[in-house]
């Protein structure tokens, strides 16, 4: 079944830390990829997005993603995460059969530790 | 302007009464979107329109009934709505097709 997953529901990282985000993807053809986060009571605001070309993408707030399509996944990365990063963060893909929907994943919360 | 503005930024509404949600964006996207976010899930997909018609209706109840008068605004109206509804609706635009979204800051809604 097509779907994308993210395997880690909560994680905690102390402010300072590397960041590592996990998603992976279930598709026939590589979809479009994307980031996204959302604090609480927000909207969401794209981080960072990937169609082809570099698998490493750079994203704002200092964010970068890298595509495997070997593992089929798109994990998110942040080498010195800040209190101001505490959020939910979703991947998203849109698959070529149906390019007019984004399909979430169930997100991952992160917080950060003082 | 680079926005998708949604208003009003909550709403408490009773089942018996009758309110509307509106979306509006300047950046000439021809497809918008209205999402229903519950609180620690990812949003759920309700409708699609593609230049100004409806394209998808993901089987959403007919208390909820779309709108599109034009190109900038997307409107949803709610009628008789049950508390089970109270959720964070998000609103989002796109160029043609779902690769480059921008997302409002959503409605609170609660129904009581």
């Amino acid at each position: 079944a097509q779907s994308v997953t993210q395997p880690d529901i909560h994680i905690t990282v102390s402010e300072g830390a590397s960041l590592e985000l996990r998603c992976n993807y279930s598709y026939g053809a590589t979809p479009y990829l994307f980031w996204y986060v959302q604090s609480p009571g927000q909207g969401l605001q794209l981080l960072l997005k990937y169609f082809s070309g570099d698998t490493l993408v750079q994203g704002i707030k200092g964010f970068e993603a890298e595509f495997k399509r070997s593992q089929s996944s798109f994990n998110l990365r942040k080498p010195s995460v800040h209190w101001s990063d505490a959020a939910e963060y979703f991947c998203a893909v849109v698959p070529y059969s149906s390019a007019s929907k984004i399909i979430f994943g169930s997100g991952t919360r992160l917080s950060i530790r003082p | 302007d680079t926005e998708v503005t949604q208003t009003p930024k909550h709403l408490v509404m009773g089942m018996t009464n009758k309110k509307s949600l509106k979306c509006e964006q300047h950046m000439g996207h021809r497809a918008m979107y209205w999402y229903k976010q519950k609180a620690k899930k990812p949003p759920e997909l309700m409708f699609v329109y593609s230049y100004e018609k409806l394209s998808i209706n993901e089987s959403v109840p007919s208390r909820f009934s779309p709108e599109c008068p034009n190109s900038s605004l997307l409107n949803l109206h709610l009628h008789a709505l049950q508390p089970e509804d109270s959720a964070l609706y998000l609103c989002a635009s796109s160029q043609e097709g779902a690769v480059g979204y921008t997302f409002g800051s959503g409605t609170r809604l609660t129904v009581v």
